[in-house]
Order: structure tokens, then sequence, then C-alpha cells
């Protein structure tokens, strides 16, 4: 199936820091991307949808200006948490459409920390 | 995005079949019905997609009844590796995020 990759899979930061995860579609174009937050024991919870060459559409409650997202090219978009808390400790996971059915690939996931 | 209903949690044993069951009463026509597989501090995994009647591939089955209200995971010969949580989603192709339920926690003991 296609692979989607996401880096780091696991960042410690400071409080007010900004940290950046990219997400790589490793074999396959990819027009639109996902990203969902999962807290422990929960399930995944969409974020925002990254669309390639366009602004991101993010769903109700996600902070846009917390929450940078940039989808530069066909195989790339990255999520920039911006002055983090701890608050934002999370795990992020992005994902990708492709494949013979258009079926949803997902990264690694990232573990963040905010000490 | 039709909403599903899952079991929150089953157990099984090494070697038995398991089997579990998804609703989505609300089921759209242009809806695809898709597994995941999720373990602690993975990405989900795609485990198998259908449409209609029975889909099967090298690790799992999929049924489909006639009216799609319904589907069922069917996982043969299960093994300690298959713990995970076990994603339903009812979703159209394209370009919409998935909105993922609660999931079935299946837990294999020796």
């Amino acid at each position: 199936g296609a692979v989607v990759s996401q880096h780091p899979s696991r960042v410690i930061c400071k409080s007010g820091t900004s940290v950046k995860i990219e997400c790589r579609s490793l074999d396959f174009q990819a027009t639109t991307m996902f990203w969902y937050r999962q807290f422990p024991k929960k399930s995944l919870m969409l974020m925002a949808t990254s669309n390639e060459g366009s602004k991101a559409t993010y769903e109700q409650g996600v902070e846009k200006d917390k929450f940078l997202i940039n989808h530069a090219s066909l195989t790339l978009s990255t999520l920039t948490v911006t002055s983090a808390h701890p608050e934002d400790s999370s795990f992020y996971i992005c994902s990708a459409r492709g494949g013979a059915q258009d079926e949803a690939f997902f990264g690694q996931g990232t573990r963040l920390t905010v000490v | 995005l039709a909403k599903t209903t899952q079991p929150i949690s089953m157990d099984s044993y090494e070697g038995q079949e398991v089997n579990i069951t998804c609703s989505h009463n609300n089921i759209a026509t242009n809806d695809y019905i898709t597994w995941y597989q999720q373990f602690p501090s993975q990405g989900p995994r795609f485990i198998i997609q259908g449409y209609k009647t029975k889909v099967t591939n090298e690790v799992a089955s999929l049924f489909i009844p006639a009216d799609r209200k319904s589907s069922t995971l069917s996982l043969p010969r299960v093994s300690l590796s298959d713990t995970a949580v076990y994603y339903c989603l009812a979703a159209g192709g394209g370009a919409d995020g998935l909105t993922f339920g609660k999931g079935t926690h299946l837990i294999i003991q020796p």
C-alpha cells in the first residue's frame, strides 16, 4: 500500500517554543492531507484539512493561529504548533488518500510533549 | 459521514476467529466501509474496505449485508499481536477527512 511518513516520531519542547511536524507521501501525490490529534485512550479527532497550494481548512474549535499548516508541494504538508503549552501535548497524526481504492493512509504519528 | 457504532471492547484467545460488528444505519449511497487497526502510539493501519457483499484479503474478511446498515470484520485465527483498537468508518472518498468513532479495543489472550 501507499506510504505516508511522519517526522519526528516524538519531540519534547519547552513551553513557548514552536514545533514543526512533517508529513510526506512517499510514493504518491496527495493534493489533500489531513491532520488529526489523539489524546490518551481516545479516538482520533480531525483538526484540519491541508490543501496543496491553498489555505488549510480547520475544524470547529481548532485555532488556526496555533496550528499552522503549510502544504507547499504534492508530497509534503507541515503542521507547526506555535507557542506550545503543556495542554498541546498530544499524539498528532497525518493522513493522505491514495492507492487503488482511494483509501486513507496514516503516518506513524508524532508524540509531542510540552514541558 | 455516517455515524458508526461498535462494541467498546472484546476479548478472545489465540487461534480463534474474531468477528467485530459495526452498525452504520445512516450510511449514504456513496459511502464505503473501511476498517483500520491501531496499536498504541502508532497511526491507524488500513485493514480492509468494501461496499457490499464480501471482501477478503490476506489479513481479514469484511461482510456487508444487502442493506449495508452494518458490517462485520472477521479476523481468522487471531494471535496476541492482533491486540489493538479497531475502527470502523463509513465514508465517501475524496477530499473529506475521516470521522473516527470510539473503536473496539480487542484483547487477545494466550
